[in-house]
């Protein structure tokens, strides 16, 4: 089955720095990328996704590239703020949407 | 709003007393989905249902039962709670068309002592 794995498992970042989130995935099959931000004391939201037919995506200071060659994507936050500190999760979708696989999660913290 | 409820938020139980922790959605979505989340394990698939009285199950489906007989809500039973089971569950929702978009409840921490 899909198996996704997620580094780092944590990352601290200074107000202002670039922060990056690298996934990759074992079925080739797979299509649909999202990320997942978690916010301590509530669920997991989107906050951006890719398909397969693009390999770059951005929303703001938010960005997911994808090489499905290679099997990995990755989320980009530039310009971070303290408000960004929360736990990260990528996902692959698998098994023709069955089920979406989840990485084991990256914890930013940004300090001001 | 749109959203996805799930009762309790938190409970702490004991060996071998059935619960329940109960879904619902308000988005006529025919996806649902159970997931627990564990600390360096992130989210793993209890059990989906495509459709009502449609369900299938994830990665991690023992000891856990589930039912779809509306729409709307995606009961998660636990017939014979363990320690084991002791974790932070979400209840999740999308379309079975269109962007797949997994809406999130806010979670039910359980604990089983």
């Amino acid at each position: 089955g899909e198996n996704v794995e997620q580094h780092p498992s944590t990352l601290s970042v200074q107000e202002g720095d670039s922060a990056v989130i690298k996934c990759t995935y074992s079925d080739s099959a797979s299509n649909y990328f999202p990320w997942y931000k978690q916010e301590l004391g509530k669920g997991p939201q989107l906050i951006i996704d890719i398909r397969s037919n693009v390999g770059e995506k951005k929303d703001q200071r938010i960005a997911v590239t994808l090489n499905k060659t290679a099997k990995h994507f990755s989320l980009h936050i530039t310009e971070t703020q303290p408000e960004d500190s929360a736990v990260y999760f990528c996902a692959a979708e698998h098994q023709a949407g069955t089920a979406l696989i989840f990485g084991k999660g990256t914890t930013l913290s940004v300090s001001s | 709003e749109a959203q996805v409820t799930q009762n309790p938020r938190y409970l702490i139980t004991v060996t071998g007393k059935k619960l329940t922790v109960t879904c619902s959605q308000n988005m006529n979505h025919e996806y649902m989905s159970w997931y627990r989340q564990d600390p360096g394990l992130g989210l793993r698939q209890i059990y989906y249902s495509m459709n009502v009285e449609v369900t299938d199950k994830g990665d991690v489906p023992e000891g856990y039962k589930v039912s779809r007989k509306e729409k709307r809500n995606f009961p998660l039973i636990l017939e014979s709670p363990s320690p084991n089971q002791t974790s932070l569950y979400f209840c999740a929702s999308k379309p079975s068309s269109g962007a797949n978009v997994l809406t999130f409840g806010a979670g039910s921490r359980l604990t089983v002592l």
